[in-house]
């Protein structure tokens, strides 16, 4: 049974920086970060390749959003920096997964969420 | 950006019948390969999505047969063919056919039962 545990929810500040991890069982997988403000729909922030930690990172997060790796735990982390009070939003973890060619495209398991909520 | 748009944007169902939901993308979602890049997402309250249908029409493993999806080009759909009680929640259509990828959802369609 595949399982992705988040680390807990957090309260930040305005201009604060917030890491949130996310562990995964099982087989090598690329990790992917979508985020849900509250009562809205979902926003897809980019994703990491464990192999090499190449990244793929949304437009609108570039600059922000860091994805790293931790081979040997198995633990994928986002970090987003200088964050604003629009970023109060859950943010999941997902393993991705590949299509014919090998292109990551869809996620198939979730992690629990994480809110991460920012006051100012 | 594609722009994915889903309707209704709620419906209401009587357990037993069937329920259908459209998801319409601005452009093709078919790639180089023949492949359709649209995939179909289930959000129960309080949980994460959980994934329902990949590549239009292929069901996930452990989703019941009741789901289905169909659909080609810039028009697809998911049909419930008896809803359940535990159906209820929203259901939002996702593309990804672009490289390098910019990943878009439908706004969510939400699932009551009557």
């Amino acid at each position: 049974q595949v399982q992705l545990v988040q680390s807990a929810d957090e309260v930040k500040t305005s201009g604060a920086s917030v890491k949130v991890s996310c562990k995964a069982s099982g087989a090598k997988h690329g990790f992917s970060w979508v985020r849900q403000a509250p009562g809205q729909g979902l926003e897809w922030m980019g994703w990491i390749t464990p192999y090499n930690g190449n990244t793929n990172i949304a437009k609108k997060f570039q600059g922000r959003v860091t994805m790293t790796t931790e081979a040997s735990t198995g633990t994928a982390y986002m970090e987003l920096r200088n964050l604003r009070s629009d970023d109060t939003a859950v943010y999941y973890c997902a393993r991705v997964r590949e299509d014919s060619s090998g292109y990551y495209r869809y996620f198939d398991y979730w992690g629990q969420g994480t809110l991460v909520t920012v006051s100012s | 950006e594609i722009v994915m748009t889903q309707t209704p944007l709620s419906l209401s169902v009587t357990p037993g019948q069937p329920a259908s939901i459209s998801c319409k993308s601005s452009q093709s979602l078919l790639d180089y390969n023949g492949e359709t890049h649209l995939y179909w997402y289930l959000q129960k309250p309080g949980q994460p999505p959980q994934l329902l249908i990949y590549e239009v029409s292929n069901r996930f493993s452990g989703v019941p047969e009741r789901f289905s999806g169909s659909g080609s080009g810039t028009d697809f759909t998911l049909k419930i063919s008896r809803v359940e009680a535990e159906d209820v929640g929203l259901y939002y259509c996702m593309q990804n056919v672009e490289l390098p990828p910019r990943i878009t959802f439908g706004q969510g369609t939400r699932l009551e039962i009557k």
